[in-house]
């Protein structure tokens, strides 16, 4: 079993549409959660982190489930640009990272 | 402007011939690490550092080699490079959990 796994999709989804994905961790003892974005091949971006009472960033909202031992991110009102990899990274001393959920946004 | 710095973005080189990959953080943080990035298997661990002269092997070490003379400077060696180690290589210097990488390193070995 991955340490952190993720669907890899593609999530082929319309403009305007509200998204989410999971990724779900296996080290119970795991104290950093963080979503990162990646265009393309290019270099991965801090994208949020994310909080135990959940926590929001304009359109994006991430939570942590940690009995279920899950975190979630939503994207609402999806624009054009938001099309890229998101890769859920569990930490804290050696972050951990998923192979991402590729996000297509169609006009 | 904080940033991390890799050199060269492209290599094209043939097996065997050594090369290094060089990584430069300006953000005096203690942390740094490589990754290799291959399609489906997203970010792999290759070799990590927590201050300078202290290294250690993530998940996938075999073939590289890593040193960290000063706190900016983290340089991946490939002292005999491969076919299989074709891939997307990217340095990040890290602190509390947020990764700032490079650009990247696209290496092809034939």
């Amino acid at each position: 079993r991955k340490e952190v796994e993720q669907d890899p999709g593609p999530f082929n989804v319309p403009e305007g549409a509200t998204v989410a994905f999971n990724c779900t961790y296996s080290n119970s003892a795991s104290q950093s959660f963080f979503w990162y974005r990646q265009d393309c091949r290019k270099e991965p971006k801090l994208l949020m982190s994310v909080y135990s009472s959940g926590n929001e960033d304009g359109r994006f909202t991430a939570q942590l489930n940690r009995a279920s031992q899950y975190i979630s991110l939503l994207i609402r009102d999806s624009k054009l640009s938001d099309s890229a990899t998101y890769l859920c990274v569990v930490g804290p001393y050696q972050l951990i990272w998923g192979a991402g959920t590729k996000l297509i946004i169609k006009p | 402007e904080a940033q991390v710095t890799q050199n060269p973005r492209y290599l094209i080189t043939v097996t065997g011939k050594k090369l290094t990959v060089t990584c430069s953080q300006n953000m005096n943080h203690e942390y740094m690490s490589w990754y290799r990035q291959d399609p489906g298997l997203g970010l792999r661990q290759i070799y990590y550092s927590m201050n300078v002269e202290v290294t250690d092997k993530g998940d996938v070490p075999e073939g590289y080699k890593v040193s960290r003379k000063e706190k900016r400077n983290f340089p991946l060696i490939l002292e005999s490079p491969s076919p299989n180690q074709t891939s997307l290589y990217f340095c990040a210097s890290i602190q509390r959990g947020q990764a700032f990488f490079g650009q990247g390193t696209r290496l092809t070995v034939v």
